[in-house]
């Protein structure tokens, strides 16, 4: 089946450290990739996504490359804000599927 | 507009009420989603409605009824919830199921159940 695995976490960071948090899935064929971000009280927002092998998706001064040889598609960011903290959750959609497989979210924390 | 609208944002009942949730969208989508999510977990589907018919139950307890009465709206009736039930019940639109590279999510009620 379809699955995704991220990093335990809570992640703590100070201001303008770097960041990466690791998500790896299972999937029959190609699928699509997402990063959502969820701030506290409010509904997930779509940060990046990649729909094919090689892509990147970037926004907001985050990326994650679409690694098909290592089934990953890693969350980076060189520079970490406080308005960053949030909870961050890694999905994918399979090819002949019509919903999104979540991972189980990891918290970030940025410290001043 | 790129928005979902959820409303209530809280909403507190005890096991024997009957209340509704609802959420509205005006982009033209024509699929819709209730999602359920725990804290700190990730959300849960429980229903998908494609062009205002159920298309996926992912067999959620009848306690639980959605209802789609047009394009831009989605309701969830609630009925005898049990505690467990307490969670953050979000909404969410794609252009159609196979657009969820365009899925929108409303920022949820916060359900709690005495």
């Amino acid at each position: 089946g379809n699955s995704v695995t991220q990093m335990e976490g809570p992640v703590t960071l100070s201001e303008e450290a770097f960041l990466t948090i690791n998500c790896t899935y299972t999937a029959t064929g190609y699928p699509s990739l997402f990063w959502y971000v969820q701030y506290p009280g409010e509904g997930l927002q779509l940060l990046l996504k990649a729909t094919k092998a090689d892509d990147k998706g970037s926004n907001k001064g985050f990326e994650a490359t679409y690694r098909k040889e290592t089934t990953s598609f890693h969350l980076e960011k060189g520079s970490v804000q406080v308005s960053d903290s949030a909870v961050y959750f890694c999905a994918l959609r399979a090819p002949e599927r019509r919903q999104l497989t979540f991972g189980s979210g990891t918290q970030l924390t940025v410290l001043p | 507009d790129t928005e979902v609208t959820q409303t209530p944002k809280h909403l507190v009942m005890g096991m024997t009420n009957k209340k509704s949730l609802k959420c509205e969208q005006h982009m033209g989508h024509r699929a819709m989603y209730w999602y359920k999510q725990k804290a700190k977990k990730p959300p849960e589907l429980m229903f998908v409605y494609s062009y205002e018919k159920l298309s996926i139950n992912e067999s959620v307890p009848s306690r639980f009824s959605p209802e789609c009465p047009n394009s831009s709206l989605l309701n969830l009736h609630l009925h005898a919830l049990q505690p467990e039930d307490s969670a953050l019940y979000l909404c969410a639109s794609s252009p159609r199921t196979e657009s969820l590279e365009k899925l929108f999510f409303g920022s949820g009620t916060q359900l709690s159940v005495l």
